[in-house]
């Protein structure tokens, strides 16, 4: 099976300008979760998509939106950037029915706001 | 909500030895700690988990142990090798009430000198 995957894999915005990165999970997985990792920060949770309702949501301004359509693809989108949103931005990928419910990481799209 | 300490924050082995790293969990209704391995620009990958009805698990040699008393699990690898070197994050999640959603430790860079 092909893994998990994400486009772009690297971003340069400028402040204030938005963003909408995307990511394809394991084919039959519809459970889509979204993480950002920053050396300050480290990994932190954003919110999980399964069969294209939103299922949880992490501690993260409003600017921080997604959603994941038919096909189980999400993506992630980050309105009036701020420097602060610079970080690596993981999705994840995973049955969404099972337990334990292994999740499987995307290589992530490094997003550089200047 | 949850929040899971990680430590130590680094960690520096001679090839051969040991490695132990420690996390303790706030929810006492977190029951899947999975463990992930990121190597330097790559994407986390999952090498143990375990459920809160298990007290160790152990996979060649990386073994993981449960103490839900007192809040804490471990992650030990034995007979380190250079490939070991890499930053290990611990995570907690409570699958009833926040589906996928997984908490992370701050992470432990391990370095296996050689």
């Amino acid at each position: 099976k092909a893994g998990v995957t994400q486009t772009p894999r690297y971003l340069i915005k400028t402040r204030g300008q938005q963003v909408t990165l995307s990511c394809s999970p394991i084919s039959g997985h519809r459970s889509v979760s979204w993480y950002q990792q920053t050396p300050g920060q480290g990994l932190q949770f954003l919110f999980e998509y399964f069969s294209e309702t939103q299922r949880n949501k992490g501690n993260f301004p409003g600017r921080f939106s997604g959603r994941q359509f038919s096909n189980s693809r999400s993506e992630m989108n980050v309105s009036t950037l701020e420097l602060g949103d610079s970080a690596l931005y993981l999705c994840a990928s995973s049955t969404g029915t099972r337990y334990p419910d292994t999740q499987y990481f995307g290589p992530g799209t490094r997003l550089t706001v200047l | 909500g949850e929040n899971v300490e990680q430590h130590p924050s680094t960690l520096s082995v001679q090839e051969g030895d040991s490695a132990v790293i420690k996390c303790t969990y706030s929810d006492s209704a977190s029951n899947y700690f999975p463990w992930y391995k990121q190597e330097l620009g790559k994407r986390p990958q999952l090498i143990i988990d375990i459920r809160s009805n298990v007290g160790e698990k152990k996979d060649q040699r990386i073994a993981v142990t449960l103490n839900k008393t007192a809040k804490h699990f471990s992650l030990h690898i034995t007979e380190t090798q250079p490939e070991d070197s890499a930053v290990y994050f611990c995570a907690a999640s409570n699958r009833e009430a926040a589906g996928n959603k997984l908490t992370f430790g701050g992470g432990t860079r391990v370095l296996v000198k050689p």
